[in-house]
């Protein structure tokens, strides 16, 4: 059974400042690690992927993958009020299936 | 952009009561899953399709609960026998052949009463 941890939080920055969300896994065969931001009564929006070790970079986010630790982070630069939301960790299964954590609030304080 | 739907968008039912959610995935994917979430807590799996037929199942996707696709465009979620404790939101999502990367429709808010 794959398991997903994040910090739940809540996590507050001011406005600007870096926000810095981390997830750790269970399962060391897992290839592939996502992102979704879901806004309060709506659904898992994806926001990154990524599947190799390293940092990978979409405009203000960067995800960190450390394999050998089982751990993957997401940092948001120049955060915004707009970004408050919850964000979530997920990992794909052999079926495709995705185990999500149980999420991080983050509130951007303007 | 192409998005995945969902009908309706709340339904309301009676305990014992059979539901159907209905889902249109994005036109190329060929994967396609149903979520849940309770207020308050996880994304949950509840079952994969793929090739017309389910691919896996989640503990939570007991008999009570079928998937089907009758057509080549709709996706259907079917709870014969509704709980209360089958209230929840509904999450469709689906993939492409290439990735991993899911995409969720805005899901059906489901109330047993």
């Amino acid at each position: 059974q794959k398991e997903v941890e994040q910090n739940s939080g809540p996590l507050s920055v001011p406005e600007g400042a870096i926000a810095s969300l981390n997830c750790t896994y269970s399962d060391r065969v897992s290839q592939s690690f996502f992102w979704y931001r879901q806004y309060s009564g709506k659904s898992p929006e994806l926001i990154m992927s990524i599947y190799s070790n390293g940092d990978k970079e979409d405009g203000r986010f960067t995800a960190q993958l450390n394999k050998a630790s089982q751990y993957v982070s997401l940092l948001i630069r120049d955060s915004q009020p707009s970004d408050s939301a919850t964000y979530l960790c997920a990992v794909p299964g052999s079926a495709r299936q995705l185990t999500f954590g149980s999420g991080t609030q983050l509130t951007v304080l303007p | 952009e192409p998005e995945v739907t969902q009908t309706p968008s709340h339904q309301v039912t009676q305990m014992g009561q059979e539901v159907i959610l209905r889902c249109v995935p994005i036109s190329n994917h060929l994967y396609f899953y149903w979520y849940r979430q309770i207020l308050g807590q996880k994304v949950e799996f509840l079952v994969s399709f793929y090739n017309n037929e389910i691919s896996e199942k989640s503990e939570i996707f007991d008999d009570q609960f079928s998937v089907e696709r009758p057509d080549g465009s709709n996706f259907t979620l079917k709870i014969r026998s509704t709980k209360l404790e089958d209230s929840a939101m509904y999450f469709c999502a689906s993939s492409e052949g290439t990735s991993y990367e899911q995409y969720f429709g805005p899901g059906t808010r489901l109330t047993v009463t």
